[in-house]
């Protein structure tokens, strides 16, 4: 049983839009929320992660939401660029640390 | 910045060989976290260690093993291996005080 489920399970959008994933999760000890992207081949590359104390945190074009009371955060990637395109990975982590990921989201930005 | 050094990239054994994977932490890392990957799928945490002692046991076969040495290095020893077992295999790193854990290039592992 997956416990973080995430959707899309793959996304295309317009050069300049804005690409929304979203998570949901269903352990209640999880206290840290991290997303990933991962090219073909390569390792996962940490983009930007939050913490249940806040709601929305903001990284260039890069913004988690987090809903503690729904238990489901999301990303939303402003004007979404080709090079963008990739695999983005959901995941969570409580004390325990390692990290539970969702499915991925295959995400092609068409130029 | 340095960063997670997985080694080899590439490995290529037969069907109940042995392998050994290495990590090379990020600087003044003290945890370490090896994960699997297979085709099209999420990475599966396998084992964790943090200051050279096991810390947590994920979906690790019997037939591996882990280690982490003194000077934080990991290796993941994979015996009698099975077509199954071909996937990248990737080593993650993170500080103590802090929860980021920052990922290596993985080895890609086939058996044949």
């Amino acid at each position: 049983q997956q416990q973080v489920k995430q959707s899309p399970q793959s996304l295309i959008v317009q050069k300049g839009g804005i690409s929304i994933i979203n998570c949901a999760y269903e352990n209640t000890a999880f206290d840290y929320f991290p997303w990933y992207q991962q090219f073909p081949g390569k390792g996962p590359a940490l983009l930007i992660a939050i913490r249940p104390d806040v709601s929305e945190k903001k990284e260039g074009r890069f913004t988690i939401s987090f809903n503690k009371s729904a238990k489901q955060f999301s990303l939303h990637i402003m004007d979404s660029q080709p090079g963008d395109s990739a695999t983005y990975f959901c995941a969570a982590s409580g004390s325990a640390r390692q990290l539970t990921f969702g499915s991925g989201t295959q995400l092609t930005v068409l130029p | 910045a340095a960063g997670v050094i997985q080694s080899p990239r590439h490995l290529i054994k037969e069907k109940r060989e042995t392998a050994t994977l290495k990590c090379y932490p990020i600087p003044r890392h003290d945890t370490v976290y090896w994960y699997q990957q297979g085709p099209g799928q999420d990475p599966q945490f396998l084992i964790s260690f943090y200051e050279k002692m096991q810390s947590d046991k994920g979906s690790i076969p019997d037939r591996f093993s882990a280690q982490q040495f003194s000077d934080y290095h990991s290796e993941l020893n994979m015996s009698s291996l099975e077509l199954g077992d071909s996937a990248l295999y990737f080593c993650a790193s993170s500080l103590t005080a802090f929860t980021e854990a920052f990922f290596g290039q993985g080895t890609r592992l086939t058996v044949v």
